[in-house]
């Protein structure tokens, strides 16, 4: 079965630094977004990203946040100067169209010294 | 903003006992999804309510809808160990199609 994965599954960066996190979506889907989840709380929508531009954005997504999708399968979110609060749970997900099921990818966990 | 509370937060079942999620959205939701979280694991899709007042049925699992697509529910019937993770309600609204979580709801069943 199709799945979407993220890499690094793990990185720690210091303070102040850029950080890349990637993702490749199932292939055929339309529809890409980022989540973060902060150790044991909920899971909180970044950033929604249609026909190569951002559709919606959360109050979370400010200046240093940025997604690309480069080439026709990944699927990035960099943070351009990392902060402490940064550290969580980074989820990828993507689905065929707008409404519907969003299949997640493994996460990647950001650890921000 | 719009918020999506769940209760209880944490629930400790013996195997074969039933188990309820309540999901309360401050805002009129178009659909609402369920999630299931493994410890350790990413968010796996269960199912998507979009009518007023939907009942569906996946095996031991109930998921509901309320009238005013504000509410929803997940009642387990007889629990068994392989339930344990953490339960997300998540709502759209609109037009939008990105998901708000609720707060979720940490099943832990033992023998």
């Amino acid at each position: 079965e199709p799945e979407v994965t993220q890499t690094p599954s793990h990185q720690v960066t210091q303070m102040g630094q850029e950080v890349i996190l990637r993702c490749v979506p199932i292939s055929n889907h339309l529809y890409f977004y980022w989540y973060r989840q902060i150790l044991g709380q909920k899971v909180e929508f970044l950033v929604s990203f249609y026909n190569n531009e951002i559709s919606e954005k959360s109050e979370i997504f400010d200046d240093q946040f940025s997604v690309e999708r480069p080439d026709g399968s990944n699927f990035t979110l960099k943070i351009r100067s990392t902060k402490l609060e940064d550290s969580a749970m980074y989820f990828c997900a993507s689905r065929v169209r707008g409404l519907g099921e969003q299949y997640f990818g493994p996460g990647t966990r950001l650890t921000v010294t | 903003g719009q918020q999506v509370m769940q209760i209880p937060q944490y629930q400790h079942v013996q195997e074969g006992e039933d188990f309820t999620t309540y999901c309360n959205s401050s805002t009129t939701l178009s659909n609402i999804q369920w999630y299931k979280q493994r410890p350790g694991g990413h968010p796996v899709f269960l199912i998507q309510l979009v009518k007023s007042g939907e009942v569906k049925k996946q095996k031991r699992l109930t998921f509901q809808f309320g009238e005013a697509k504000k509410n929803s529910s997940l009642h387990i019937t007889a629990t068994q160990t392989t339930d344990v993770g953490t339960y997300f309600c998540a709502g759209s609204t609109g037009t939008a199609s990105k998901l708000t979580f609720g707060t979720g709801t940490r099943l832990q069943v033992t023998l």
